[in-house]
Formats: structure tokens, sequence, C-alpha cells
């Protein structure tokens, strides 16, 4: 398994609450993606980054925030959370050299009531 | 732009049998990486398979292996001895230097007893 790690694994929360989805990876990987999947669905990729200070947005327009301080962090924010934010969100990593392997971390199901 | 289809959104194959799952893509570039990745049911994304478009040979990993159609832009996979642990979501990938990957919407595969 790849080392690459997301927290919380599943998330519930209130209309207008303030969220942070967690991504860390163990690989040294420069770049890291944000893919947006409702169940059984297509990816969407929503934000990327391909090392530290440098974020760009994906083709799937989002209303989440990321930063990249670290090499190994990419942290994903909403600031006000909203039902049509309820998905999954997953975290991915690849080596500088865009022809390599993305591993996955394992989701965060997110739940906005 | 680049586009990756997978024309078949689900699939059935009776356990031990072969099946055969279609990618085709849209691409003006010679040098490029495609991928097939492995999503089970509420578990992480994983690479199957990967070919370089400069190979010839097909690649091939163990049950796994790819006719790949470099003319017909043309990706498929084959599963050999289809087992239970098979069944998932299967993403067809590709991507061009360090340009962002780009993915298919996906096909289900169901493993029948």
């Amino acid at each position: 398994e790849a080392d690459i790690y997301q927290t919380p694994r599943y998330l519930v929360i209130g209309t207008g609450k303030k969220i942070t989805l967690e991504c860390s990876q163990t690989m040294g990987h420069d770049k890291m993606y944000w893919y947006q999947q409702d169940p059984g669905m297509e990816l969407h990729l929503i934000h990327y980054s391909y090392g530290v200070n440098s974020t760009e947005k994906g083709d799937l327009s989002s209303e989440s925030t990321v930063s990249r301080i670290r090499t190994e962090h990419f942290p994903l924010t909403l600031e006000s959370a909203r039902p049509s934010h309820t998905s999954q969100y997953l975290c991915a990593s690849s080596e500088f050299r865009g022809t390599d392997t993305q591993y996955f971390g394992p989701g965060t199901r997110l739940t906005v009531l | 732009a680049q586009t990756v289809t997978q024309s078949q959104p689900e699939m059935s194959v009776q356990e031990a049998e072969t099946v055969t799952l279609s990618c085709t893509y849209d691409t003006s570039e010679s040098d490029y990486y495609l991928f097939w990745y492995k999503q089970p049911p509420s578990r992480q994304m994983i690479l199957v398979i990967r070919q370089e478009a400069y190979k010839q040979q097909n690649a091939t990993e163990n049950r796994f292996s790819v006719n790949f159609q470099k003319a017909a832009k043309s990706f498929s996979l084959k599963i050999s001895d289809s087992q239970l642990g098979d069944a998932a979501m299967y993403f067809c990938a590709y991507i061009y230097r360090d340009d962002k990957i780009i993915f298919g919407k996906g096909t289900r595969l169901h493993i029948l007893p």
C-alpha cells in the first residue's frame, strides 16, 4: 500500500461549518492532487500542486481552497460547508515527472447536512 | 484536447472467465503513458497496469494484460481467470509529460460467482 494518508475518513457536519480535510504523504512526492468523486462515479480534479507554494485549480470549479507549505502536506479547506459539497474527496501524489504513477489515499467521505 | 473514453459503464463476468474492458483516447502526441486503475468498493484506488506509448510490447501484470493499439488509440484491459476480488470500478487514464492526468469515466465490473 502507498504511504498516503487522509483524515478524517468520514465526516458529517452541519451547513456553514468550516472544515479542513488533511492529506499527507511520506514518499517525498512533489506533485499532489485533490479529486472529488461521487460514489461509483468519475473523478473530477479540483486542485493540484507541483511543489511547495505551488497550487492550481483543476478542471472542476470548487469553492474549496488548498495550501502547500510542506512537501508532504496538502490540506483542503471549505470555509462554509454546504449540502452540495457532500461527496468523496480523494488525495493523490506522484513524483515530479508527470508520467509517473499516481498514488491515492483512502479518501474522505464528507456529508454536509 | 486529450480525451479518454470508456464506453462500457458496467460489465459482468462469470468467475474464472476472461473479460476485456475497453478504453479509447484522443491525442496528437506520440510519447505518453496510459494506465488502468482499480477502485474496489470503499477501498483505495490502486494502479493495475501501466503502458509507455513508445513500447510496442503490451504490458502484463499477472492475470492483467493490455492490448495497446497505438494507431487506433485503443488501450483495452484483459482480466484472465476473473476472481471475486476483481470486482471494482476500473478507470483508464492518460498522461503526457507534466500535463494533468486525464481519467475516463470508469467501468464497473461485477464478478458473478
